[in-house]
């Protein structure tokens, strides 16, 4: 069984500062990570996958996570953080990479103070 | 190719009626996704399709729930004798699965409040 834990249901943040939002994970087989960000009313975006592939994915609007197995965890981060970043981001997993149901965490509201 | 799209955006209905929502994935797409997300809560895994065939369904797709991909390209989420407990978010999603890692593509999700 597959499962993910994200750490702080809200995080706050002031504008330009580091964003860090914690994710591990729990997986009988290497995992497949996914974070999502979801806007107000709004379905859910991807913002960057892990493919085992490199450690450290990229991705859109300036947001990285790093694939640390020892720790299982997959953190999201930004370096400098702006007001439309604020909203919900959530952490997911897979267990195949050919196709599967994601398994995903409860999410972490971000809130960005200017 | 505008994404995926759900409708309708908001449903509003009484207890013990029926509803049905749509979902159109992306085109060409072979893989459909079902999840419900309640206040708060990250989405949680309904059921899915392969084309037309539903290979998985949930512990959490009581009998009351059905769906269906008649030609392997919408869906329909239908629910029968709605329950206050069933007001959530639908949220529909597509990928193509034939090679390499899949992605699903979420589209911006069905609203039912159950009175």
């Amino acid at each position: 069984a597959q499962s993910v834990t994200q750490l702080g249901s809200h995080v706050s943040v002031s504008e330009g500062a580091l964003v860090l939002l914690r994710c591990n994970y729990s997986s009988s087989v290497p995992p497949y990570l996914f974070w999502y960000v979801q806007y107000p009313n709004q379905g859910l975006q991807l913002l960057l996958k892990y493919t085992s592939a490199a450690t450290l994915v990229k991705g859109i609007n300036g947001f990285e996570a790093e694939f640390k197995k020892s720790e299982t965890s997959f953190h999201l981060t930004k370096p400098s953080a702006h007001m439309r970043d604020a909203a919900e981001y959530f952490c997911a997993v897979s267990e195949e990479a050919s196709g599967s149901r994601l398994t995903f965490g409860e999410g972490t509201q971000l809130t960005v103070n200017p | 190719d505008t994404g995926v799209s759900q409708n309708p955006r908001h449903k509003i209905t009484k207890r013990g009626q029926n509803v049905t929502f749509r979902c159109d994935p992306i085109s060409e797409h072979n893989r459909l996704y079902w999840y419900r997300q309640t206040l708060g809560q990250g989405p949680e895994f309904l059921t899915y399709f392969q084309n037309e065939a539903q290979l998985e369904k949930s512990r959490l797709l009581s009998d009351r729930f059905s769906a269906e991909r008649p030609k392997g390209s919408f869906s329909t989420l239908e629910i029968q004798r709605t329950e206050q407990g069933d007001s959530a978010m639908y949220l529909c999603a597509s990928s193509w699965v034939g090679g390499g890692q899949e992605t699903q593509y979420f589209g911006p999700g069905t609203r039912l409040l159950v009175l």
